[in-house]
């Protein structure tokens, strides 16, 4: 079946380093790829999306990009905070033929002092 | 602020009862989700409804029910609990055509069945 693959599962980076988390994902009509933050004790917040008629975006500290021929898309975090400390979740979506949703399975990103 | 909410955040539960989970959602949303998450299996959706009265069965249906009287409000059924139902569940809305738009979740609703 369609799947996404993210990684790394565990990221643990330095107070002002950069972080990225890369997503995979197998169904070629999906076009929507949005991000979840989720802290703890907390649903899932969408941070950032990107659709597939676009190549990268940005907003502030995050940003997206998306390669639809190699079916990548990645989260940049830069100068990271303590903060930013959380589980992050890419999806990829379609409405073409019905609609899915997959998520991947999550990244834990520690951010430390 | 747009907000989801879900009605209880913590609940325990015997096996055999029947569970209701309540989500509101307070902009006018036309789409909404249940979904359950769970360590090692990411998230799943249990049923979606694009419109009051309309349902569609997600990924595992399989033990849930759902209701959607009024644009607001969506619950989730579980028909007679048992261990294996023990999880996180999310509830989720978003506007415009489903699949279209990213999600707003709420905070969540841990149950344990015993």
């Amino acid at each position: 079946g369609e799947n996404v693959e993210q990684h790394p599962s565990t990221l643990s980076v330095q107070e002002g380093d950069s972080a990225v988390i890369k997503c995979t994902y197998s169904d070629s009509a999906s076009n929507y790829f949005p991000w979840y933050k989720q802290e703890l004790g907390k649903g899932p917040q969408l941070i950032i999306d990107i659709r597939s008629n676009v190549g990268e975006k940005k907003d502030q500290r995050i940003a997206v990009t998306l390669n639809k021929t190699a079916k990548h898309f990645s989260l940049h975090i830069t100068e990271t905070q303590p903060e930013d400390s959380a589980v992050y979740f890419c999806a990829a979506s379609t409405n073409t033929g019905g609609f899915k949703t997959i998520f991947g399975a999550g990244t834990r990103l520690f951010v430390k002092a | 602020d747009v907000k989801v909410t879900q009605s209880s955040r913590y609940l325990v539960k015997r096996t055999g009862e029947k569970v209701f989970l309540e989500c509101v959602q307070d902009m006018d949303h036309e789409n909404m989700f249940w979904y359950r998450q769970d360590p090692g299996l990411g998230l799943r959706l249990i049923y979606f409804s694009y419109d009051v009265k309309m349902k569609e069965k997600g990924d595992i249906p399989e033990g849930y029910s759902v209701s959607r009287e009024k644009k607001e409000r969506f619950s989730l059924i579980l028909e007679s609990a048992s261990t294996n139902q023990t999880s996180m569940y999310l509830c989720a809305s978003t506007e415009g055509q489903v699949g279209d738009y990213g999600y707003t979740f709420g905070s969540g609703t841990r149950l344990t069945v015993v």
